[in-house]
């Protein structure tokens, strides 16, 4: 079985605080994504890596940045956190020849 | 511009009936298309997908259906159970397989299975 986890399930932070979002994956898979998801926008794609060290923009980049040093690792950076940022943020993967992406269960992240 | 719509929010079906939730697009190079379910507090979970070289997919009680001229999927499911309550997310492919390739996310339908 895939598994995804994301290392908070909660999280709270302070407007203008640095956040960090991490992701682990366990099935060496080469592609990692980075969303959110609000009521009535559905998932929207932040960033994505489909290679270590490798980040593509996805459709609302701007305020975020990620890291992926390791390949089971995709990492999401709130550089200064605001309150457009609260949000369901969910890290997923896929194996090199599947459409198929894996979630984790998401953090919830509320910014004060 | 929301390439991948799906126009009702919520939809409320009687438990043993059939749901149908229906999915719109607006990009002709989506290549596939997959179904995944989403608990509260949960992360989504793949339901079913679909080539665009099919017209129809069947899993379970599960079957999507593609009409590719008309740029619509639509996903059924018979009979509903109390289980299927959840949104559920409709997602088209772009770019490569074997690259930069990514899922175009719908807004989500949020089923209800009245008992």
């Amino acid at each position: 079985d895939v598994k995804v986890t994301q290392s908070s399930r909660y999280l709270v932070k302070r407007t203008g605080e640095k956040v960090f979002l991490e992701c682990v994956q366990d099935m060496d898979h080469e592609n990692m994504f980075w969303y959110r998801q609000d009521p009535g926008l559905g998932l929207r794609l932040i960033y994505f890596s489909y290679d270590v060290k490798m980040k593509e923009k996805g459709d609302i980049p701007e305020g975020y940045s990620v890291s992926r040093e390791k390949k089971e690792r995709f990492s999401l950076i709130l550089e200064s956190a605001s309150t457009n940022q609260t949000s369901m943020y969910l890290c997923a993967s896929r194996g090199f020849s599947s459409y198929e992406q894996y979630f984790g269960p998401g953090t919830r992240l509320t910014v004060t | 511009d929301q390439q991948v719509k799906q126009n009702s929010p919520s939809l409320s079906v009687q438990e043993g009936r059939i749901s149908i939730l229906n999915c719109d697009y607006t990009n002709s190079m989506f290549d596939y298309f997959l179904w995944y379910k989403k608990y509260p507090a949960e992360g989504p979970t793949f339901l079913i997908s679909i080539s665009s070289i099919k017209d129809k997919n069947e899993d379970g009680r599960f079957t999507v259906f593609l009409n590719k001229s008309a740029k619509h999927l639509s996903l059924h499911i018979v009979p509903s159970q109390p289980g299927d309550s959840a949104v559920y997310f409709c997602a088209a492919s772009e770019g490569p397989i074997q690259g930069a390739q990514k899922l175009v996310f719908g807004q989500g339908t949020r089923l209800t299975i009245n008992p």
